[in-house]
């Protein structure tokens, strides 16, 4: 199985600051990359497909980088929304593993 | 406008069965890659089954040999078949459509499966 493992598993940030969340994979996996976005009680929503690819309707500050094992999620400027976990998930093969998750929180 | 509703949840003891389903609307399950994903309390998230549009199942390690992703194209739902259930299965379970960009797309609410004696 493939091992997606997200750093740091908790951030503080103030709104504006950028922030850069970072995801690792055990085994190559291209670009077969996705960020989540998940606030509490909800379910999680697509922020980026294909490592870099932003899905329809996701403000433009969210951005995405990385092939192969090493993989990137920048959120340019933050807004108050923005505060919540993230998720990285590889699609390369089955199981479709998850990060641990990075939960941004307001400093 | 896409919808995926999860229902079934709830309290069963441990070694109980469940049938938790998913009705959507707004396209056709039949014709893509449908998945089940589950959050225990607290924790991340864990992908648990796919069905593909072929019919072809797989499973995490996990739930293999006791749970079965089904669909009745007739109905437009998905549905997840749950035997032998142990307290480690306690989550929330989300459906979520794999899209033809090969990610989660589309998600329902949840359903919440506690399993206790």
């Amino acid at each position: 199985d493939i091992q997606m493992t997200q750093s740091p598993s908790s951030l503080s940030a103030s709104v504006g600051d950028r922030v850069t969340i970072a995801c690792r994979a055990s085994h190559i996996i291209t670009k077969f990359l996705n960020w989540y976005q998940q606030k509490p009680g909800k379910a999680p929503k697509l922020l980026i497909y294909g490592a870099s690819s932003l899905q329809s309707g996701v403000p433009s500050r969210f951005s995405g980088s990385g092939s192969g094992t090493d993989f990137t999620l920048t959120i340019s400027s933050l807004q108050p929304e923005d505060f919540a976990t993230y998720y990285c998930q590889q699609s390369y093969s089955t199981p479709y593993t998850f990060g641990q998750g990075t939960k941004l929180e307001i400093k | 406008e896409v919808q995926l509703v999860e229902t079934g949840g709830g309290l069963i003891q441990p070694g109980g069965s469940l049938r938790l389903s998913c009705a959507v609307s707004g396209f056709t399950v039949s014709t893509n890659y449908m998945s089940w994903v589950r959050q225990a309390p607290g924790k991340g998230l864990e992908w648990v089954s796919i069905i593909f549009s072929g019919g072809n199942t797989y499973y995490a390690d996990s739930v293999k040999g006791r749970f079965t992703i089904s669909r009745d194209n007739s109905k437009n739902t998905l549905y997840l078949e749950m035997n032998s259930l142990r307290a480690e299965d306690t989550a929330v379970y989300y459906c979520a459509r794999f899209s033809p960009d090969i990610s989660f797309d589309y998600w329902g609410q949840g359903t919440l499966v506690t399993v206790s004696s």
